[in-house]
C-alpha cells in the first residue's frame, strides 16, 4: 500500500504485506528528516532519521528514502504486523535551528 | 516513553483560569521542549529550553509561558485559558548531540 500523508491521511495494509508511507516536505533548505510513529494516547516515538546527504537509511523493518529533487520523503515498513497500527508523521529541520516541522501524519491501519 | 512524564494526562479548566502543566526527565538531558498537538496542523513549537533558566520561543509562544528551575523539570503555563487552546500538549527531551527528540505520554488539555 502507498500513500501521500497530506492528501490521503489513511492507508489500509493486510497483515504481512509491505507498507509505503510518502510526505512532501516544504522547505529546500532542510537536510534532517525524521519519521516518528505515534500510537493512540501516547507520544511519537522515534523511528528513524535521515540527513540530506544520503537517499535511503535501513533499520530493522523500516527504510527511509529521501528524494531531494522532488523533495520527497518515505518510510517502508516490511511484513506489516498489527502492532505497526498507528499515525507515522514526517519532520523535516534545518541543522541548528531547532524548529522541527511535522507533518500532518498518515493513520496506518492494519487488516487482519 | 517513561522517562519523560508529564502531569496531569487529562485537564479540564474554563477560560480565564491559569493552568500549569509540568514535566520531568529522568534522561539527563539538556534540552527541553514544549509543543502542541491539533487535529490536521501536526506538531508545533511552544518553547524550549538548552538549560537551567534558558528559554527560547518556539514558533507559537503566544499566549504561553515557561519555566526552567531545575534541569529534569520543565513547566508550561497559560496565564489565562481561552477556548483555543484546548489541545494535546507534549513535552520532550534530547541530549544536544542528535536530533532525536524523546517525548512524553501528553497532556489533554480542554478550556470550556
Amino acid at each position: 500500500g502507498e500513500s501521500v500523508g497530506l492528501h490521503l491521511p489513511t492507508l489500509s495494509v493486510q497483515e504481512g504485506d509491505n507498507s509505503i508511507i510518502n510526505c512532501a516536505y516544504s522547505n529546500s533548505a532542510s537536510d534532517y528528516f525524521i519519521w516518528y510513529k505515534q500510537e493512540s494516547g501516547k507520544g511519537p516515538q522515534f523511528i528513524i532519521d535521515i540527513r540530506s546527504n544520503m537517499d535511503k537509511r535501513q533499520g530493522q523493518r523500516v527504510t527511509v528514502l529521501l528524494n531531494k529533487t522532488v523533495k520527497h520523503l518515505s518510510l517502508q515498513i516490511a511484513a506489516t504486523q498489527p502492532g505497526d497500527s498507528a499515525v507515522y508523521f514526517c519532520a523535516e529541520k534545518i541543522s541548528g535551528n531547532e524548529k522541527l516541522t511535522f507533518g500532518t501524519g498518515t493513520r496506518l491501519t492494519i487488516i487482519p | 516513553d517513561a522517562d519523560v512524564t508529564q502531569t496531569p494526562r487529562n485537564r479540564i479548566t474554563k477560560t480565564g483560569k491559569r493552568i500549569m502543566l509540568e514535566c520531568s526527565q529522568t534522561k539527563g538531558h539538556d534540552r527541553m521542549y514544549w509543543y502542541r498537538q491539533d487535529p490536521g496542523l501536526g506538531l508545533r513549537l511552544i518553547y524550549y529550553s538548552f538549560d537551567v533558566k534558558d528559554i527560547n520561543k518556539g514558533e507559537i509562544s503566544d499566549g504561553y509561558s515557561v519555566s526552567r528551575q531545575a534541569q529534569a523539570k520543565f513547566s508550561l503555563s497559560l496565564e489565562s485559558a481561552i477556548p483555543n487552546q484546548t489541545a494535546l500538549y507534549f513535552c520532550a527531551t534530547s541530549d544536544g548531540h542528535r536530533e532525536k527528540l524523546f517525548f512524553g505520554s501528553g497532556t489533554q488539555l480542554s478550556v470550556l
